[in-house]
């Protein structure tokens, strides 16, 4: 079963921040935060990753709280192309198979 | 620089058959992982190939299988196809095994079992 807990849909319109929330109360000392979004018929796509320090990149922030049990991604300007289902997934940072959650469908509004 | 290609895009079989499954990872790539993807849901870990070797599987039945070949690219075979192997089936790769856990995935096989 997925170790995280998101929202099953989400509303934001286009050109404010979205900010997408998870819950993992039960993530290990070793396991990180990722972040993937799946565009409708397409494959998944890697967003960010982090393990107890903020990230960010050109694509987007996460913010990990202290006791890293709850994470949030943050899209700074959405647009109508970020339409999608976020995965929250946590993992181990080697290279096992992922563990994915039914996720969060974003919905960019115009 | 080519990215994860799978192949066919769609395929239709009847319950029974054998079906197999293509991909080719990003180029520099090593690993190999493959998963299913029922309608509504989100991928399911099926098995890992590293060194031509299966190193990790999922919760599935020995009716899946696979292979990874010397240039990296893999095959997924089903056998004994069910209505319930309906699904959308992903590979992804990724540069060995201690690097940090991005999987880069391609777009899909359709696969339809009648």
């Amino acid at each position: 079963d997925a170790k995280t807990t998101q929202p099953p849909s989400m509303d934001c319109a286009e050109g404010r921040a979205a900010n997408l929330p998870c819950n993992h109360s039960t993530i290990s000392g070793n396991e990180y935060v990722y972040w993937y979004r799946q565009i409708h018929s397409q494959g998944p796509q890697y967003i960010i990753h982090g393990l107890k320090n903020n990230e960010t990149n050109e694509m987007a922030s996460l913010i990990i709280t202290e006791d890293r049990k709850s994470s949030t991604l943050i899209l700074p300007h959405a647009t109508l192309r970020d339409t999608a289902v976020y995965y929250c997934i946590v993992s181990p940072g080697g290279a096992d198979g992922l563990t994915f959650g039914k996720g969060t469908h974003l919905i960019i509004q115009p | 620089d080519a990215g994860v290609t799978q192949s066919p895009t769609h395929l239709i079989k009847t319950r029974g058959q054998q079906v197999t499954l293509r991909c080719s990872p990003k180029s520099g790539h090593d690993t190999v992982s493959w998963y299913q993807q029922a309608l509504g849901q989100g991928p399911q870990f099926i098995f890992q190939y590293y060194e031509e070797e299966e190193r990790q599987r999922g919760n599935f039945p020995d009716r899946f299988s696979g292979h990874q070949f010397p240039n990296y690219s893999s095959e997924l075979n089903v056998n004994a196809l069910l209505l319930g192997d309906s699904a959308l089936y992903l590979c992804a790769s990724s540069y060995g095994l201690v690097a940090k856990n991005i999987q880069y995935f391609g777009a899909g096989t359709r696969l339809s079992v009648l």
